[in-house]
């Protein structure tokens, strides 16, 4: 298995603009978490799904933040507008039990707004 | 007060030293603790993951809780240059899951 994948790996975009995430989880796997990185505030968990269906979504900051998982092997994550302070490394990690079960972390897209 | 708290670094040791990593913690209500290591610019990937307090030993590496003081430690053996990374402390409650903001660490060949 390619491990979980995420694109695009380098987004910079200016303030307004809208940003999509993509992610693909290992398949088999039954719950997909989408993480925000920054050296201020460390790894935040933002929101996370079971068997495609959103369990907790109190991570995330703004209800300019939406995510989807349509199906088992597709989820997004959506910026509209997107704003500076949005900057920051995005990781999508899958699990095959929930939370406290092992996450595979897919390789991040750093996100620039200008 | 944050709920884990974890030293940033950098800690630079020598090769062949052994490493200590900690986190504490405010909330009683933590039950699993594990431990991330992430590589520059990847994501974290599982190094240790334990429930109970005590000692869980793998290889050169060893995670210690104590619950009673709220406290977690990692500890490397034989450090090795491939160990320099930035290490995670997380810790799951009432299905959260809160991480440290990591330490990084250096090892010195």
């Amino acid at each position: 298995d390619a491990g979980v994948i995420q694109s695009p790996r380098h987004e910079v975009t200016e303030m307004g603009q809208e940003v999509t995430l993509r992610c693909k989880p290992i398949s088999g796997h039954d719950y997909l978490f989408w993480y925000r990185q920054t050296m201020m505030r460390g790894l935040e968990l933002l929101i996370y799904f079971n068997n495609n269906v959103p369990i907790d979504d109190s991570g995330m900051p703004e209800d300019r933040f939406s995510a989807k998982m349509p199906n088992a092997s597709f989820s997004t994550l959506k910026i509209q507008p997107s704003e500076p302070r949005d900057s920051a490394v995005y990781f999508c990690a899958s699990s095959l039990a929930g939370l406290i079960n092992e996450q595979f972390f897919g390789p991040g897209t750093r996100l620039t707004v200008l | 007060q944050k709920e884990v708290e974890q030293d940033p670094g950098p800690l630079s040791v020598p090769e062949g030293a052994i490493v200590s990593l900690n986190c504490t913690y405010s909330n009683s209500a933590f039950q699993y603790f594990m431990w991330y290591r992430q590589y520059s610019r990847k994501g974290p990937e599982l190094l240790m993951y334990t429930y109970s307090s005590g000692n869980k030993e793998d290889g050169r590496f060893t995670a210690q809780v104590d619950k009673s003081s709220k406290y977690i430690s990692l500890f490397i053996r034989d450090s090795q240059p491939s160990d320099s990374a930035t290490y995670l402390c997380a810790m799951n409650r009432d299905d959260k899951i809160i991480f440290g903001k990591g330490t990084r660490l250096h090892i010195l060949p």
